[in-house]
């Protein structure tokens, strides 16, 4: 089964603060995906990679930032962190659509609050 | 663009009945679908898709849905709702073109009842 692990559940920091998500995967997937998760407002993509080195800004990529300098880690940064992005952070990977499988499959998420 | 609606903020159902949880979408061409639940506290997981063929799709724990392309819409079932099917429903669209995103709904929260 594919596994995709972010680095913690649960998160507080303090408002200002750099704050590093870390997501791994290990189906060797050239997709991977930051979404944040708010009541009402559903998934929200902030950014995406469709390979090493490659990002694509999403629907809401202003205060963000990422990193993906190998296949199984992409990593989101929150470069000054403030109380607007208090929020529950989902990584996603996949395989590109073209290969086959379609799906994309989710960490099990980090609550993030800023304090 | 590429958008999916899910008419339905909450669905209650009773134990044993069929529960129908709805979606359509819009798309500039043909459609790949998805259907996610997600539980308390935790992260998304998979139940079924569309991408060709049958119209019918089955998936885990024994929901089903319907593609209808001349609706533009994915329809999530199951014949007899469990308690444990309590949880947030997603449907997404992906993009197989350049921006290879999903593209979700805002969620359906069914509650079936004992």
């Amino acid at each position: 089964d594919v596994k995709v692990t972010q680095s913690s559940r649960y998160l507080v920091k303090r408002t200002g603060e750099k704050v590093f998500l870390e997501c791994v995967q290990d189906m060797d997937h050239e997709n991977m995906f930051w979404y944040r998760q708010d009541p009402g407002l559903g998934l929200r993509l902030i950014y995406f990679s469709y390979d090493v080195k490659m990002k694509e800004k999403g629907d809401i990529p202003e205060g963000y930032s990422v990193s993906r300098e190998k296949k199984e880690r992409f990593s989101l940064i929150l470069e000054s962190a403030s109380t607007n992005q208090t929020s529950m952070y989902l990584c996603a990977s996949s395989l590109s659509p073209r290969v086959g499988k379609t799906e994309a499959f989710f960490g099990q998420g980090t609550r993030l609050t800023v304090v | 663009a590429q958008s999916v609606a899910q008419p339905e903020d909450q669905v209650n159902v009773a134990e044993g009945n069929p529960l129908t949880v709805k979606c359509t979408y819009s798309v500039s061409g043909n459609p790949y679908l998805f259907w996610y639940v997600q539980y308390p506290n935790r992260g998304l997981q998979f139940l079924l898709k569309y991408i060709t063929g049958d119209n019918l799709v089955k998936g885990s724990y024994g929901f089903e849905a319907e593609f209808n392309k001349s609706q533009t819409s994915f329809h999530l079932k199951k014949p007899s709702a469990l308690v444990s099917d309590s949880a947030l429903y997603f449907c997404a669209v992906r993009d197989i073109g350049y921006g290879q995103n999903f593209v979700f709904g805002p969620g359906t929260r069914l509650s079936v009842l004992p």
